[in-house]
């Protein structure tokens, strides 16, 4: 077990806001991907991190921005909210980019 | 651009019978594909890779590249595979760059 969390589990904000979502493992597996899952479909690829570095980005525009921190953790930050933003927002991490994910629970975001 | 389709949404089948969730791929080239699995109240996790194919608690998936399908079958139904499965795909080697199909609902009836 990798013991991924996400922080927070849920969260509303008001469109035009900014947010900031948080992801950590106690793996130590350095690879982190973030994807966004609306309602009723599959989860959507935003960016993924490999020691630090953006390592490939889908189709997302650049108000969607990450870190990823020394100790692998990472953060999704999302400025200017729109209400289809709304979605569960998912982080995976892997060792070295290999192809085992570990998925992590979800943070619920709502914008209204 | 690489797309990842399911055709069901949901799907029933009772326990015991077998099962077959579709999923269809359109990709240039030779693609990495997977199955994920979201059993109830748990997290999205791999099921199998078409790489290794092996057989993961009793499910299969051969990749038929003529068709462009990875298809996931058991011969025989559990209760317990009643889960939300994913069919997913990958450029070879960048797997952190996952795009998944809008999934099916498996529902096993006793």
């Amino acid at each position: 077990e990798t013991g991924v969390t996400q922080s927070p589990t849920h969260l509303i904000k008001t469109r035009g806001q900014q947010v900031t979502l948080r992801c950590s493992s106690q793996s130590g597996h350095n690879t982190v991907s973030w994807y966004q899952q609306a309602l009723g479909q599959g989860p959507q690829f935003i960016f993924q991190y490999y020691r630090e570095e953006e390592n490939g980005r889908g189709n997302f525009p650049p108000r969607f921005s990450g870190l990823q921190f020394p100790n692998y953790s990472s953060e999704l930050n999302v400025n200017a909210l729109e209400l289809d933003d709304s979605a569960l927002y998912l982080c995976a991490f892997s060792r070295d980019r290999g192809y085992e994910q570990y998925f992590g629970p979800g943070t619920r975001l709502t914008v209204t | 651009a690489q797309r990842v389709t399911q055709p069901e949404k949901l799907l029933s089948v009772f326990k015991g019978a077998p099962v077959e969730l579709k999923c269809n791929y359109s990709y240039s080239g030779s693609p990495e594909l997977f199955w994920y699995v979201q059993y109830s109240r748990q997290r999205l996790q791999l099921l199998l890779r078409h790489i290794s194919r092996e057989s993961i608690k009793g499910f299969t998936a051969d990749l038929n590249k003529g068709e462009t399908s990875f298809h996931l079958k058991k011969p025989f139904a559990q209760e317990e595979d009643s889960a939300m499965y994913y069919c997913a795909l990958s450029h070879p080697g960048s797997y952190g760059k996952l795009t998944f199909g809008q999934g099916t609902i498996l529902t096993v009836h006793p």
